[in-house]
């Protein structure tokens, strides 16, 4: 069990680019989760998916963003257009869907929109 | 809508010494309550967990939770901090799915 593994770690880019940073949660876990933390802030949630179907998505999540999971696998999470305002770290978990569910996070990747 | 509140930032501790932190929420139905701890390049890692049950939760690395419902708190506790201790807490709120409300966090120093 590797855990949960998020790439990359850092990203600089310059306003108006695209970005896009990969999740490959815990092999066998089913549900994964997209979370967005910013400087002093909790995180806050954005998107789920349930294998490879996208359960659920946050008022946060502009029209800007796009996340997949198309084979149930490894997740994407696509900025388009970035903004000053996306700065933030981007958190990836995942969990065993069951009664003792339990999420588990990747280290994040850490996105400064200049 | 859920929500939760950490009233402390930040919490300064001697090495030894007891910790609580506090945790207070707001939710509609029959929550879950979470805490997590977050170590400076790590990921978040789950501390304990409560749905239903005895309100007094153990969990990893000798912490413990009580959920107090008439309070709406769910402080979380350690009767001896250690160095490692040193870290950020946050307090969440859910749903069976895990999709969390977290609070804004506590950030704990330990004095030698």
């Amino acid at each position: 069990d590797t855990g949960v593994s998020q790439n990359p770690r850092h990203k600089i880019t310059k306003r108006g680019q695209n970005v896009t940073f990969r999740c490959d949660p815990i092999s066998e876990h089913n549900r994964l989760y997209w979370y967005r933390q910013t400087l002093g802030q909790g995180p806050e949630f954005l998107t789920y998916f349930q294998n490879e179907a996208q359960l659920e998505k946050s008022r946060l999540l502009s029209d800007r963003f796009s996340a997949e999971r198309p084979k149930g696998s490894f997740s994407t999470l696509e900025i388009q257009r970035t903004e000053q305002g996306d700065s933030a770290m981007y958190l990836c978990a995942s969990s065993l869907m069951g009664p003792n569910e339990k999420l588990f996070f990747g280290s994040g990747t850490q996105l400064s929109v200049l | 809508a859920q929500s939760v509140t950490q009233p402390d930032i930040h919490i300064t501790v001697s090495e030894g010494a007891s910790l609580e932190l506090r945790c207070n929420y707001s939710y509609g139905a029959t929550p879950y309550l979470f805490w997590y701890v977050q170590s400076p390049g790590q990921g978040l890692q789950l501390l304990l967990k409560y749905f239903s049950g005895d309100t007094l939760v153990q969990g990893i690395k000798g912490f413990e939770a009580e959920f107090k419902r008439s309070q709406s708190s769910f402080n979380l506790r350690k009767p001896s901090v250690h160095w490692s201790d040193a870290a950020e807490y946050f307090c969440a709120v859910g749903s069976q799915s895990n999709k969390l409300t977290f609070g804004g966090g506590t950030r704990v120093l330990v004095k030698p």
